[in-house]
Order: C-alpha cells, then sequence, then structure tokens
C-alpha cells in the first residue's frame, strides 16, 4: 500500500490565484480529512469527509472547497489564494467506526504552500 | 471545539533519559491520539488511546479519561525520538474522527 499520496510537495502561488492540492489513499478507508498547520499551533481541520459524495466543513473553512467523488481520492481547492492560506497542508484517513480503534488517522507527506 | 494543552512545550534531553509528556484536555473524549512528527514533517501515529495504558517499545501512554489527561512516556531516549509530539482528540459532539490538536512539546534528544 502506499498510505495516504499528496501532491504536490511544495507549490508557490500569487494572491488571487486558485489551485487544488491532491490526496489519495489506498486502505479503503471512509473517513478523509484535510488539515492545515500553521508555525507554532497544532493542527487544525479544514474539511473533511465521512464517504463518497459527503463532506462538512471543519474549524476553519472559509477559502476552501472540497469533494469527495469517489473513495480514494479527496482533493482540496484554493478558491482564490491569500497570504493567510500561507501554511503546510495535510491530508489524513482513516476507518469511520467510532469506539473500535479503527479511527486511527494515517498522515499523508504534507504539501507546502507559499502565497505571495 | 476541544481545548488541548500540552506540556512542556519544548523539552531537551541527554540520550538515554527518560521522560513523561502531559496532554490535558477541556472535555469528554471517545478518540485520543498521539503522533511524531519528525524533522522532515512526517506525522506518524505512536498511540490510539481513548483510555487505558499501552505500551509500545521504549514508548508508553496512559490516558484518564475521567481527569481529562494523557501521558506520553519515553524511556531511554534516543537522538531519533527528536521532533514534536502532538496529542490529538475528538469527540462523538464534534466527531470521533475530526481532530483538535495541542500545540505540541517539541522534544530534542542530544547525543
Amino acid at each position: 500500500n502506499a498510505g495516504v499520496t499528496q501532491t504536490p510537495k511544495f507549490q508557490v502561488l500569487k494572491t488571487g490565484q486558485s489551485m487544488t492540492l491532491q490526496c489519495a489513499q489506498d486502505m479503503n478507508h471512509e473517513y478523509m480529512s484535510w488539515y492545515r498547520q500553521d508555525p507554532g499551533m497544532g493542527l487544525r481541520l479544514i474539511h473533511y469527509s465521512v464517504g463518497a459524495g459527503i463532506t462538512d466543513q471543519g474549524e476553519v473553512p472559509n477559502g476552501y472547497n472540497v469533494s469527495r467523488s469517489t473513495t480514494e481520492d479527496f482533493p482540496l481547492r484554493l478558491l482564490s489564494a491569500a497570504p493567510s492560506q500561507t501554511s503546510v497542508y495535510f491530508c489524513a484517513s482513516s476507518y469511520s467506526q467510532s469506539g473500535t480503534g479503527l479511527e486511527t488517522q494515517y498522515f499523508g507527506p504534507g504539501t507546502r504552500l507559499l502565497v505571495l | 471545539g476541544i481545548q488541548v494543552e500540552q506540556s512542556p512545550p519544548d523539552l531537551i534531553l541527554q540520550e538515554g533519559a527518560n521522560s513523561t509528556l502531559r496532554c490535558n484536555f477541556s472535555d469528554s473524549v471517545n478518540n485520543l491520539q498521539w503522533f511524531h512528527q519528525n524533522p522532515w514533517g512526517q506525522l506518524i501515529n505512536l498511540f490510539y488511546i481513548p483510555s487505558g495504558t499501552k505500551q509500545n517499545g521504549r514508548l508508553s501512554a496512559t490516558t484518564v479519561a475521567t481527569e481529562r489527561y494523557s501521558l506520553l512516556y519515553i524511556s531511554s531516549s534516543q537522538t531519533t525520538d527528536s521532533g514534536v509530539y502532538f496529542c490529538a482528540v475528538g469527540s462523538s459532539q464534534t466527531g470521533a474522527n475530526n481532530l483538535f490538536f495541542g500545540t505540541g512539546t517539541r522534544l530534542t534528544v542530544i547525543p
């Protein structure tokens, strides 16, 4: 298994540009999520999905869109990039069976985004 | 959301020393995980431990859910243990898979 993969590894954008961060997992996990990590802070949840066709907002959703057309893929779209979105973005996946221990989350390697 | 506080924020150890990292959380949880972020940024799950005690080699963790804290023990530390340790929690009210992270403990192990 490749686990959770993310592309690109690094991206520079100009303010106002749009882009899509890709995330894929090959573990047949129902649950997928996107976090951002800013310096000196823990990770914060942006959006999540409990299965294909189902998405919901996390703690910091503004400026981002997601969709989940397949179990494997969960892309994150930046609609109009702003310098405040400079961050490291992590995608994660797990089974969504509460109380079973299967919520153990697996993280991708991250995408480092710089918005000028 | 759930507030998560980790202590200490920074820790410097001599190789071979033991350490205890603490995680306090503000609400009842049914999901608690410890992660290690290595110097290259990769996040690795160490434990899923919403209650009780688990051990994995030189690492062990204990969560006392009724008192809303968890401890991560590192024994005989090695330089490869360096990095940031995060505690993350989730509850059924906010979605057990939706994790709230602390700000981490940065561990540096000196040879």
